[in-house]
């Protein structure tokens, strides 16, 4: 069965550094998320994608976050200075359409210290 | 700002029972709502969705109500296994969502006991 792939699985890091976080969600899917939660939270959306643009974004997705698709395949999000509150699981998730059922990943755990 | 409730936390149920998982919502231009399953340290899993045009779907041992008049839908999940045990997310979109974004609840943790 078709998945999304996350990397890393755990990254720790700085306050005040910047991580990318890669995804390689599925191959004929044309919608691209990522989600966060805050441990002992809800799962929060951040931003949506779709045909190389920022189709929606919360008021977390602020001006340290931006998303990247690269290539044909990769999907990334980028923390241009990390602080400590932005610890939290990562999903990033696609879909073929809206109103569907997402998949996502397996999450990418960040740790900022 | 919590326009997806899930009031449970927590559920545990005997092996054989049925599982009902709640949940409320307080944004009327939802009108698609889906059920998520989450395993530790995986992503959350698409289980069964709903639109806002019927009051149930059914697929396998799982069946989603939707009362809109309530602002309510349930997950059932007959019979209950152990390996059902998960924490389970209630989601709502709407359709002037341009960004397909999903409003989560904060999830219900299943336990299934044999």
């Amino acid at each position: 069965e078709p998945e999304v792939t996350q990397t890393p699985s755990h990254q720790v890091t700085q306050m005040g550094q910047e991580v990318i976080l890669r995804c390689v969600p599925i191959s004929n899917h044309l919608y691209f998320y990522w989600y966060r939660q805050i441990l002992g939270q809800k799962v929060e959306f951040l931003v949506s994608f779709y045909n190389n643009e920022i189709s929606e974004k919360s008021e977390i997705f602020d001006d340290q976050f931006s998303v990247e698709r690269p290539d044909g395949s990769n999907f990334t999000l980028k923390i241009r200075s990390t602080k400590l509150e932005d610890s939290a699981m990562y999903f990033c998730a696609s879909s073929e359409g809206p109103g569907g059922g997402y998949t996502f990943g397996s999450g990418t755990r960040l740790t900022v210290v | 700002d919590q326009q997806v409730k899930q009031n449970s936390p927590s559920l545990s149920v005997q092996e054989g029972r049925i599982s009902i998982l709640n949940c409320d919502y307080t944004n009327s231009m939802f009108d698609y709502f889906l059920w998520y399953k989450k395993y530790p340290a995986e992503g959350p899993t698409f289980l069964i969705s709903i639109s806002s045009i019927k009051d149930k779907n059914e697929d396998g041992r799982f069946t989603v109500f939707l009362n809109k008049s309530a602002k309510h839908l349930s997950l059932h999940i007959v019979p209950s296994q152990p390996g059902d045990s998960a924490v389970y997310f209630c989601a709502a979109t709407s359709p002037g969502n341009a960004g397909n974004m999903l409003t989560f609840g904060g999830g219900t943790r299943l336990m299934v006991k044999p």
